[in-house]
């Protein structure tokens, strides 16, 4: 079955502290990718997607993700993360062919100072 | 540019009354969805639409209905609420065109059902 994992629920980081959120997925052809942050009582808003080409790719807010086929992975990482960084971040895949997401079940991140 | 719109922001109902969540785009977006948020198990599709008109079911479809009537509105509807639709409801809309164009979401609607 198609599917994409997120299996961190909770993690928490100091302030300054490097992050990387996983996500993995299942499906037969490279896929559309993204990442979403939520933060409470908010929508979804998108931090950075992969299409093609270069598999490292630059978000917003610092963040970036790097696409690695062989592992069928899409990780989110900053190097430095600020207090306001504390969300719920979620994986999003998009199959070849077609516009339905498919949503991982979400990291939250708490950042302690 | 208000992008996606959903009203109301909050509901409480109770078991067996009927309602129905709008949601507007004011970004000319053919396709629109509906997703519910529920702790653990992330975003799950109630139902979309590719176009005026037109409507399909998502993952999760059962005890919904929608309707697209115009191209910038996406209504979801309960007919009889139950308990288990307790939930956060998000609209999304995308361009068509290319596959895996990103979503625009509204800041969601908070339902209660008693």
């Amino acid at each position: 079955a198609q599917s994409v994992t997120q299996p961190d629920i909770h993690i928490t980081v100091s302030e300054g502290a490097s992050l990387e959120l996983r996500c993995n997925y299942s499906y037969g052809a490279t896929p559309y990718l993204f990442w979403y942050v939520q933060s409470p009582g908010q929508g979804l808003q998108l931090l950075l997607k992969y299409f093609s080409g270069d598999t490292l790719v630059q978000g917003i807010k610092g963040f970036e993700a790097e696409f690695k086929r062989s592992q069928s992975s899409f990780n989110l990482r900053k190097p430095s993360v600020h207090w306001s960084d504390a969300a719920e971040y979620f994986c999003a895949v998009v199959p070849g062919t077609g516009n339905q997401f498919y949503f991982g079940t979400g990291t939250s991140l708490t950042v302690i100072p | 540019n208000a992008g996606v719109t959903q009203t109301p922001k909050f509901r409480v109902l109770k078991t067996g009354q009927s309602m129905t969540l709008l949601c507007a785009q004011d970004m000319n977006h053919e396709y629109m969805y509906w997703y519910r948020q529920d702790p653990g198990m992330g975003l799950r599709l109630i139902h979309y639409s590719v176009g005026e008109g037109t409507t399909a079911k998502g993952e999760v479809p059962d005890g919904y209905n929608v309707s697209r009537l115009k191209k910038q509105n996406f209504l979801l509807g309960l007919e009889s609420a139950a308990p288990s639709q307790t939930s956060v409801y998000f609209c999304a809309s995308t361009q068509q065109g290319a596959p895996g164009q990103p979503q625009h979401f509204g800041d969601g609607t908070r339902l209660s059902i008693l």
